[in-house]
C-alpha cells in the first residue's frame, strides 16, 4: 500500500541538540510539506518541496531545516536554534504543489519533546 | 497570512444525533476547499475537495456545501455514531497560492 511513513513517532531533544525526523513516500508525489502542530493552534507550515533539489521555506521556518535529495525523502532537521520545539509534526505530500484538485496525503505525525 | 476560521471549536453529541460545522474563508481568489477527518492517533484522513460555488459532495452519512460567494463551506453529519468522533480540518487553497491553509478544527466527540 502507498503511504507516507514517518519516524520516530516520538523523539526527545536535549537543550542545544539537532535532531532529524525522517519522512518517506512511496506514492510517486512531487511535492512534500511539513507542519507544526501545538495546542489549540491550527496546522502550520514549516517548509514545503515542489520537487527534488528544491524547498521553499513556509509561515514558520526559522530554527528548522530541510533537505530533497530524493523524490521519496524529505527530512526535517529541528535545529537548537528553534527555542520552542516542543509540539507534533506531520509531513504531508500532494501530487504536484498545482495539484490542488487532489487532497494531501499525511503521515502519522513524530511528537517531539524536550528533556 | 489568510484566515481560515473554523466553528465551534468543539462539539459534544449524543448518538443518533444530526449535527453540522463550519469552515469561513476568504471569498476572493478560491481555488478549493478540503476537508479532512483526523482521528486520534491516526493521520488525517481526507474527505471532500471541493472546488465550484454550489458544489455538494456526500460520502455515506457525511456531506459538505460550499458557497465561495459568502466564503463558507458546512459539513453535516447524520445521525452521529461514537465512530465519527475525531478532529474535522478544512483547507483553503487561493488567494494566489496552491498552498493550504488550515483551520484550526473542530473536535467532534460522539458519545453512546
Amino acid at each position: 500500500d502507498g503511504g507516507i511513513t514517518q519516524s520516530p513517532k516520538y523523539l526527545f531533544r536535549k537543550e542545544g541538540q539537532n535532531v532529524t525526523l525522517s519522512c518517506e513516500q512511496n506514492l510517486n508525489h512531487d511535492a512534500m510539506y511539513w507542519y507544526r502542530q501545538d495546542p489549540g493552534q491550527g496546522l502550520r507550515l514549516i517548509y514545503y518541496s515542489q520537487i527534488v533539489n528544491d524547498f521553499q521555506k513556509g509561515d514558520i521556518a526559522e530554527g528548522y531545516s530541510v533537505s530533497r535529495e530524493k523524490k521519496e525523502s524529505f527530512p526535517l532537521t529541528v535545529t537548537s536554534a528553534q527555542k520552542n520545539p516542543t509540539a507534533f509534526y506531520l509531513c504531508a505530500s500532494s501530487i504536484d504543489w498545482t495539484g490542488y484538485l487532489q487532497p494531501q496525503h499525511f503521515g502519522d505525525g513524530t511528537r517531539l519533546s524536550i528533556l | 497570512i489568510l484566515n481560515v476560521e473554523q466553528s465551534p471549536q468543539s462539539l459534544h453529541v449524543q448518538e443518533g444525533d444530526s449535527t453540522n460545522f463550519t469552515c469561513s474563508f476568504p471569498s476572493s481568489n478560491f481555488y478549493a476547499l478540503h476537508w479532512y477527518r483526523w482521528e486520534t492517533a491516526k493521520s488525517p484522513e481526507a474527505l471532500f475537495v471541493m472546488t465550484l460555488n454550489g458544489d455538494e459532495k456526500k460520502k455515506g452519512r457525511i456531506s459538505a456545501t460550499l458557497n465561495t460567494k459568502e466564503g463558507y463551506s458546512y459539513l453535516y453529519i447524520k445521525g452521529s455514531q461514537p465512530e465519527d468522533s475525531a478532529t474535522y480540518l478544512c483547507a483553503f487553497i487561493g488567494g494566489g497560492s496552491y498552498i493550504p491553509t488550515f483551520g484550526r478544527g473542530t473536535s467532534l466527540i460522539v458519545h453512546p
